[in-house]
């Protein structure tokens, strides 16, 4: 079973820093990895995806990096704002039903 | 990508009785997901549902406490049987994976038991 893990669940810094957010998971066959922003009381969206071949994916000031042979996935975020403030999950889907294992989540607090 | 939309977006109910949620999509889609997310925790996977065949649980999850139907590629229900004070959580249904690998989800319902 594909068990997901992101460090650290807590993260506060003060605006313009640069975040680091790690996911591992144990299984290394996976179809893709998927970063989402979770705001308080709402759904999901998606920030990036990187498919298993790729190793890395960019999206403004948002990178993921995917080390597939190690289970790892880091998203950077580049000179973070208060409205970056939210939980981040990392999910991994399975290669044969795409079902996704979630991460128990980061969660962002920028200072202003 | 794919808009979905969730209805109800939140609901009180009372311990014993049932609630149905639905899901819609705006495009056709073969794979759709029901997860649930407790209070505090991250989402668990309650089961998949394809259209023409029996929806899939997950381990610790029943078809009696959690019935779904996929009647069509754009819609499917997912009820919350015999609720109790448990089952408050937020339900969210997915579709994926669409043409560009990506997984969307719906706004989620969120539902508390007293």
């Amino acid at each position: 079973k594909q068990e997901v893990t992101q460090i650290p669940a807590a993260l506060s810094v003060p605006e313009g820093e640069n975040l680091v957010l790690n996911c591992s998971f144990t299984d290394s066959a996976i179809y893709n990895l998927q970063w989402f922003r979770q705001d308080p009381g709402k759904g999901l969206t998606s920030l990036l995806l990187i498919q298993s071949s790729q190793r890395e994916q960019t999206s403004g000031r948002l990178n993921a990096s995917l080390d597939k042979s190690s289970g790892r996935s880091t998203l950077y975020i580049a000179a973070s704002q208060p409205g970056d403030s939210a939980t981040y999950l990392c999910a991994v889907a399975s290669p044969n039903d795409y079902k996704l294992s979630f991460g128990a989540g980061t969660t962002v607090t920028v200072r202003a | 990508s794919a808009v979905i939309s969730q209805k109800p977006s939140r609901d009180i109910c009372q311990r014993g009785t049932s609630l149905t949620i639905q899901c819609q999509v705006d495009s056709q889609v073969t794979m759709m997901f029901w997860y649930r997310q407790q209070p505090g925790q991250s989402l668990t996977l309650i089961a998949t549902a394809n259209q023409g065949s029996e929806a899939t649980y997950e381990s610790g999850f029943v078809i009696d406490k959690f019935p779904i139907s996929r009647p069509n590629l754009t819609f499917s229900t997912l009820t919350v049987s015999n609720m109790s004070p448990e089952d408050s959580s937020i339900y969210l249904c997915s579709v994926g994976p669409t043409t560009s690998y990506e997984q969307y989800f719906g706004p989620g319902t969120r539902l508390t038991v007293t």
